[in-house]
C-alpha cells in the first residue's frame, strides 16, 4: 500500500532562516513523488517533482530510497513562503496520488 | 496554462437534495480527472479517478450510488452527491491530467455544506 507520512502539522521559522519539510514515504514499487503547495485562500499547485530534478522557487528536493524520504529544503526562508505544503506519492503510471497530511510553513519576520 | 475550473465555490442545501459539482480543464484536454475529499485539518483523500468515456474507479469505502461521476467529455467531469446529508458535508476537490505520466492539476474546490 502506499503511504506519506509529513511528521510536523506546523513549521515555524523566521525569514532567512533554512527550512526542511519532511516526507516519508512506503511503496513497493517504483515511487513518483511531488510536492504541492496551497497558499492561502489558492488552490493546490504543483511545486516540484522529483523527475524533474528542478529548484522551484528556491526550493529543492531529493528523492532518498534508502531513506524513503523527500524532504522539501530551501536555505533562506521568506516570508511569502509561508502556506501548506504536502508531499504525494504517485505510483507507477500516475494511476492516483496518495498525500501526507500537510506541514504549514509559517514565515515570521 | 493548465488551468482547472471547478463550479460551484460554496453550495448550502438542505438534507435529501442532491448536489451538483463540475470540473473543468480550461486549456488542455484531460483524459483522467480526479475527485478528492478534504476534511477539516486532514489531507486529501482520493474518492474515485474518472477517464473520459468509461465508468470511474472508486477508492475503497467511497459508495459509487451515493457520489455519481460522470466524464463525458476531454473537459469536463461532474460530482453528483445524491440525497445528500450532513456527513457528506466537506470541501471536494477535483483535478485533472493530460495524459500519463502528467502532474495533476487542481481545481479551487467545492465546500459543500448540508443542513
Amino acid at each position: 500500500a502506499q503511504r506519506v507520512t509529513q511528521p510536523e502539522k506546523l513549521l515555524s521559522v523566521f525569514k532567512g532562516a533554512p527550512v526542511e519539510l519532511k516526507c516519508n514515504y512506503s511503496y513497493s514499487g517504483s515511487p513518483e513523488l511531488f510536492w504541492y503547495v496551497q497558499y492561502s485562500r489558492q488552490r493546490l499547485q504543483l511545486l516540484l517533482r522529483h523527475i524533474s530534478r528542478e529548484s522551484i522557487k528556491g526550493f529543492t528536493a531529493d528523492l532518498n530510497k534508502g531513506e524513503t524520504s523527500f524532504h522539501l529544503k530551501k536555505p533562506f526562508a521568506q516570508e511569502e513562503d509561508s502556506a501548506m505544503y504536502y508531499c504525494a506519492l504517485g505510483n507507477t503510471g500516475f494511476q492516483k496520488l496518495v498525500f501526507g497530511t500537510g506541514t504549514r510553513l509559517l514565515v515570521s519576520p | 496554462g493548465a488551468v482547472v475550473s471547478q463550479h460551484p465555490s460554496w453550495v448550502i442545501c438542505k438534507s435529501g437534495t442532491s448536489v451538483k459539482i463540475e470540473c473543468r480543464s480550461l486549456d488542455f484536454q484531460a483524459t483522467t480527472m480526479f475527485w478528492y475529499r478534504q476534511f477539516p485539518k486532514q489531507s486529501l483523500m482520493l474518492m474515485a479517478t474518472s477517464n473520459e468515456g468509461s465508468k470511474a474507479t472508486y477508492e475503497q469505502g467511497v459508495e459509487k450510488d451515493k457520489f455519481l461521476i460522470n466524464h463525458a467529455s476531454l473537459t469536463l467531469s461532474t460530482l453528483t452527491v445524491t440525497s445528500a446529508h450532513p456527513e457528506d458535508s466537506s470541501f471536494y476537490i477535483c483535478s485533472a491530467r493530460a495524459g500519463q505520466n502528467q502532474p495533476q492539476h487542481f481545481g479551487d474546490g467545492t465546500r459543500l455544506s448540508i443542513l
